[in-house]
């Protein structure tokens, strides 16, 4: 059975940073892509960032970019997703996504981790 | 960027009755190489993660009741639930993954 499990989730001051981890298990962790969706409280879905299945190439929604930096360690089967200079737009919940590829579709999630930026 | 529009934003259907949900792409999704539509729907009900429905436009992901159904190419496609059942209310959302980033339409909450 796949099992996708969002931690590190929380409370965080505007400006402030945190690491979210999504441990795999249950599917080749090292050969599917992986990816980072948010929804904010009462909203729809947003892609926040992707990266290959040997972390050589990575991919993030402007809204992010230069904020955020996603990685793997592909011997622990973990995802992460470093978040700085938080802002209160970022409160969501941050669902970890696996794929085939880049290029296919989001094929298992998680159950979200919520993150709130507030001071 | 790719943008997806959906609609409507909102729909109530009657129980046995057809459930339409429309996505529109601002780009064509449709990768001539293969012949292949970059598009997926997912569900996502109350306090749950989304979960995969259709995938290439219009491939039921297994396990998916086969009253859903996915259709429509290049910019237009459409999620069709043939008889709608209790357990199908939902948001329903559509997907683009042609190009990064992937992009979501805005949601369709569908009601009874």
């Amino acid at each position: 059975e796949v099992q996708l499990v969002e931690s590190g989730g929380g409370l965080v001051q505007p400006g402030g940073s945190l690491r979210l981890s999504c441990a795999a298990s249950g599917f080749s962790f090292s050969r599917d892509a992986m990816h980072w969706v948010r929804q904010a409280p009462g909203k729809g879905l947003e892609y926040v960032s992707g990266i290959t299945s040997n972390g050589g190439s990575t991919y993030y929604a402007n809204s992010v970019k230069g904020r955020f930096s996603i990685s793997r360690d592909n011997s622990k089967n973990t995802l992460y997703l470093q978040m700085g200079s938080l802002r209160a737009e970022d409160t969501a919940v941050y669902y970890c996504a696996n794929s085939l590829a880049i290029g296919a579709h989001l094929k298992d999630w998680g159950q979200g981790a919520l993150v709130t930026v507030s001071s | 960027d790719i943008v997806m529009t959906q609609s409507p934003d909102s729909l109530a259907v009657s129980l046995g009755e057809r459930a339409t949900v429309n996505c529109k792409s601002s780009q064509n999704v449709l990768f001539d190489s293969n012949n292949k539509n970059y598009l997926a729907w997912y569900q996502q009900k109350r306090g749950q993660p989304p979960k995969l429905l259709i995938y290439w436009a219009s491939i039921r992901e297994s396990g998916v009741p086969d009253r859903f159904s996915g259709s429509g190419s290049g910019t237009d496609f459409t999620l069709t639930i043939s008889s709608l059942q209790a357990e199908d209310v939902a948001v329903y959302y559509c997907q683009q993954y042609y190009s990064t980033p992937y992009s979501f339409g805005q949601g369709t909450k569908l009601e009874i």
